[in-house]
């Protein structure tokens, strides 16, 4: 958790709002990647990143490799948007993954 | 989309016994992956494997063994279950080098060791 600092640890949202999570690396890093946990425990993929910022739907991630950090931007927050967030750098492309400790969203209606 | 399955979904051990968590993946990825998840944790690697027959150490593969007796299936062995090893695991696949490149992951496995 120290190499990958989530912020913030958790999040409360009305629906129709926006937000961002953020990553925080102190290792090199190549890529990386978001994932959502839904509230059963499934662990989706969102986003691999190279350096730069991909858009899919109300989510937009960005991910600035010179300065350490990547972004998640959650537009208009649904219900089904809840969930935790995990954020993983690959480590000098190991082909591992390292993650951090999760965001945990709740969106309220 | 890509599909990896893990069982059991659920499992209870005794301390000292023997237990084997079984991964398939369907999508012909040379990577494979054990995690566990615990609170305050988050995702931590067990093992890894580049494909058949190959298996490296993770962060934390103290207690465990890994095989891969082939492409599509990934074993994580627990030879003497401890009730510290109580946890969520997580098998995991992938291929690194493409643009596309991310982890799919299974539906977990909870496992309770008494």
């Amino acid at each position: 958790g120290d190499q990958v600092k989530q912020s913030p640890s958790a999040l409360s949202l009305q629906e129709g709002t926006n937000s961002a999570l953020r990553c925080n690396f102190s290792i090199a890093t190549t890529t990386v990647q978001w994932f959502l946990q839904n509230p059963r425990g499934s662990l989706m993929n969102l986003f691999y990143l190279v350096p730069g910022t991909k858009e899919n739907g109300r989510l937009k991630s960005t991910f600035n490799s010179k300065e350490s950090y990547s972004t998640l931007h959650i537009r208009d927050a649904q219900l089904e948007d809840s969930g935790t967030y995990f954020c993983a750098a690959d480590a000098g492309n190991t082909r591992k993954l390292i993650f951090g400790l999760g965001t945990t969203l709740q969106v309220q209606p | 989309e890509a599909a990896v399955t893990q069982s059991p979904r659920n499992k209870v051990a005794v301390t000292g016994g023997k237990v084997t968590l079984s991964c398939n993946q369907t999508n012909n990825h040379n990577n494979m992956y054990w995690y566990r998840q615990d609170t305050g944790h988050g995702l931590r690697l067990i093992h890894y494997s580049y494909g058949a027959g190959s298996t490296e150490k993770g962060d934390i593969p103290d207690g465990y063994k890994a095989s891969r007796p082939s492409q599509e299936n990934f074993s994580l062995i627990l030879e003497l279950a401890t009730p510290s090893q109580t946890s969520v695991y997580f098998c995991a696949s992938g291929d690194w080098g493409s643009s596309a490149e991310t982890l799919y992951f299974g539906s977990g496995t909870r496992l309770t060791v008494l």
